[in-house]
């Protein structure tokens, strides 16, 4: 297993262009997450999936912003028009959920997204 | 979710032992404490994670009090690859919430030679 992995690891882009990026979970992994980390903070959740199922997408940022995965396995974050405030560290985490108890997350080395 | 409190910045020296304390006055019954490391341009790495007393593993350990609103990594003997952003966080909720994790700005720990 090869972890967490995600692509691009960098992208430069013009304002007002739409960018796509992808996570590649764990394979194992039923949950994933994307978070967005802007310089000196830490990760902000931004929203899950449990298998195909986004549970939870009220916390990002604008309707410019939406997430996919559409078997289960892979998932892409999309940002339309994007704006210079959207730089910043975009990351991607698994983890296998069954039943109670704790879990951790596996982060990936994220995507750096400058918006110039 | 419960609000932590760490320090900002902690400097050390290679072989001493670090201890990093984290306040979480407003912790609920089911929340577990947890701590991650991040390094420059990574994603964050999970440390250790406890309910409650003291948990060990191969890098880490962690302290946790009777009352449950603070709690302690402890890193033994660090070296300079340690030089990192640890954070704490609580209120992973369990059981078909959604899990998500709250990080606050952490503390950035340096390791000097």
């Amino acid at each position: 297993d090869t972890g967490v992995s995600q692509d691009p690891r960098h992208k430069i882009t013009k304002r007002g262009q739409n960018v796509t990026f992808r996570c590649d979970p764990i394979s194992e992994h039923n949950r994933l997450y994307w978070y967005r980390q802007t310089l000196g903070q830490g990760p902000e959740f931004l929203t899950y999936f449990q298998n195909e199922a986004q549970l939870e997408k009220s916390r990002l940022l604008s309707d410019r912003f939406s997430a996919e995965r559409p078997k289960g396995s892979f998932s892409t974050l999309e940002i339309q028009r994007t704006e210079q405030g959207d730089s910043a560290m975009y990351l991607c985490a698994s983890s296998q959920v069954a039943g109670g108890g704790p879990y951790e997350q596996y982060f990936g080395p994220g995507t750096r997204l400058t918006v110039t | 979710l419960a609000k932590t409190t760490q320090p900002i910045s902690m400097d050390s020296y290679e072989g001493q032992e670090v201890n990093i304390t984290c306040s979480h006055n407003n912790i609920a019954t089911n929340d577990y404490i947890t701590w991650y490391q991040q390094f420059p341009s990574q994603g964050p790495r999970f440390i250790i994670q406890g309910y409650k007393t003291k948990v060990t593993n191969e890098v880490a350990s962690l302290f946790i009090p009777a009352d449950r609103k603070s709690s302690t990594l402890s890193l033994p003997r660090v070296s300079l690859s340690d030089t990192a952003v640890y954070y704490c966080l609580v209120g992973l909720n369990y059981g078909g919430s959604q899990g998500n994790l709250i990080f606050g700005k952490g503390t950035k720990l340096s390791v000097k030679p």
